[in-house]
């Protein structure tokens, strides 16, 4: 059954960073575009950023671009978001997802990790 | 990137139908065969329930269906469960990106 865990949520302030991991597990992760979501707590879900199964590309939402970035290290099955310049606004539930292979919907989900940005 | 736009909530009564609309633009939902919903209880992950408009995931029962109409999807839950109650976001590629409704409650009463 496809796994995925993320980490390194927790407590931030304005302006600084945070980098959130994804550990994949029971699929061949190196086969497979990958997706963070967000969710603010009360509201619905806003896509993040999406990385093709070997990292070449990727894309952002406007409210990220620039400031976060994502990776990955297919040897350790492992998706990163590295999170710059938070801004309060940016406090949100983070979720990984897996790309469905050659489409365009988003098959598996993790349970997300907490960013809480505040002073 | 405007989210798709969702109703707040619905509601049925346990074996009613109930449907959820989904309205984007011709720049999304209008435009790409790749309109997904995604059943989600508040504390778990996520779960798929429809992709590419119509099609339903091994796993899915038949009471969930899908389909769409110019720049609107619609997810349609026939014969209501207690276990359905949830809220529900439809999602569509929008070229490069992928954009989100802003999420319907569904109640079960």
């Amino acid at each position: 059954q496809v796994h995925l865990v993320e980490s390194g949520g927790g407590v931030v302030q304005p302006g600084r960073s945070l980098r959130l991991s994804c550990a994949a597990s029971a699929f061949t992760f190196s086969s497979f575009g990958m997706h963070w979501v967000r969710q603010v707590p009360g509201k619905g879900l806003e896509w993040v950023a999406v990385i093709s199964y070997d990292g070449n590309n990727n894309d952002y939402a406007e409210s990220v671009k620039g400031r976060f970035t994502i990776s990955r290290d297919n040897s350790k099955n492992t998706l990163y978001l590295q999170m710059n310049s938070l801004r309060v606004d940016d406090t949100a539930v983070y979720y990984c997802a897996r790309r469905a292979y050659r489409s365009y919907h988003l098959d598996y989900w993790g349970q997300g990790t907490l960013v809480t940005v505040s002073s | 990137q405007s989210a798709l736009t969702q109703p707040r909530s619905v509601s049925g009564s346990p074996g009613q139908s109930v449907s959820i609309s989904c309205t984007g633009a011709s720049s999304d939902v209008g435009d790409y065969n790749y309109v997904s919903w995604y059943q989600h209880h508040p504390g778990k992950a996520p779960k798929l329930v429809i992709y590419d408009v119509n099609e339903r995931p091994s796993g899915v029962p038949d009471r969930f269906s899908g389909s769409r109409s110019g720049n609107t999807a619609s997810l349609t839950i026939s014969g209501l469960q207690a276990d359905d109650e949830a809220n529900y976001y439809c999602c569509s590629y929008a070229g490069g990106h992928w954009v989100f409704g802003g999420g319907t409650k569904l109640t079960v009463l």
